[in-house]
């Protein structure tokens, strides 16, 4: 079975600092992974993707997480945060025989201070 | 284009009662998957159709089921509802299976009282 685990359930920076959420992942294939973003009183917007092709990942809005096999992680990076960064960050994965079921992780709320 | 559809946006119901949530895919997208959100349980995998016919199921009670129309439309509805079924219903599609990125709808917030 696979599954996701999201270190923090509330992040916290300074607008202009690193962003750093943090995802592992089990899975027993290799997997497909996704980051998606909520704000409040809406759905989820894709922000990447990892489909077994380069290991960098560059999304919307300056994100990019990288896939690290031996490390079994997928972790969100984004340089300078900004206020309307702030939101709900969810990592997800599949795997490649699964279709469209996604297990997620918890979630981590990012908060910008001024 | 327009994007996902979910109607009703907000509904109030009370125990025992049933609820029936619809879901219009982007114009295209024959793939359409239902997820709940709580607090407790987080994101969770209820159902997946494609071509009408359902290829996944996740962890759910019977109470849970849905159905996808030759448009491509999908409803889920719950019956005998419980106070713990109260939750943000997300809906979301894509081209099909093997499309692998799913466009996401805004959700139907139920409340069950």
């Amino acid at each position: 079975a696979q599954s996701v685990t999201q270190l923090g359930s509330h992040v916290s920076v300074s607008e202009g600092a690193l962003v750093l959420l943090r995802c592992n992942y089990s899975s027993s294939v290799p997997p497909y992974l996704f980051w998606y973003v909520q704000y409040p009183n809406q759905g989820l917007q894709l922000l990447l993707k990892y489909t077994s092709a380069a290991t960098l990942v560059k999304g919307i809005n300056g994100f990019e997480a990288e896939f690290k096999k031996s490390e079994t992680s997928f972790h969100l990076t984004k340089p300078s945060a900004h206020m309307s960064d702030a939101a709900e960050y969810f990592c997800a994965v599949s795997d490649q025989n699964a279709g469209n079921m996604l297990t997620f992780g918890g979630g981590t709320r990012l908060m910008v201070k001024p | 284009k327009a994007g996902v559809t979910q109607t009703p946006r907000y509904l109030i119901k009370t125990r025992g009662q049933q609820v029936t949530l619809s879901c219009s895919p982007i114009s295209g997208h024959r793939s359409v998957s239902w997820y709940q959100q709580t607090p407790g349980q987080g994101l969770q995998f209820l159902f997946e159709y494609f071509s009408e016919t359902q290829r996944n199921k996740g962890n759910f009670p019977g109470r849970f089921s849905g159905r996808q129309f030759s448009n491509s439309r999908s409803e889920m509805n719950v019956s005998t509802l419980e106070l713990g079924d109260s939750a943000l219903y997300l809906c979301a599609s894509n081209q099909g299976p093997g499309a692998n990125v799913l466009t996401f709808g805004a959700g139907s917030r139920l409340t069950v009282l």
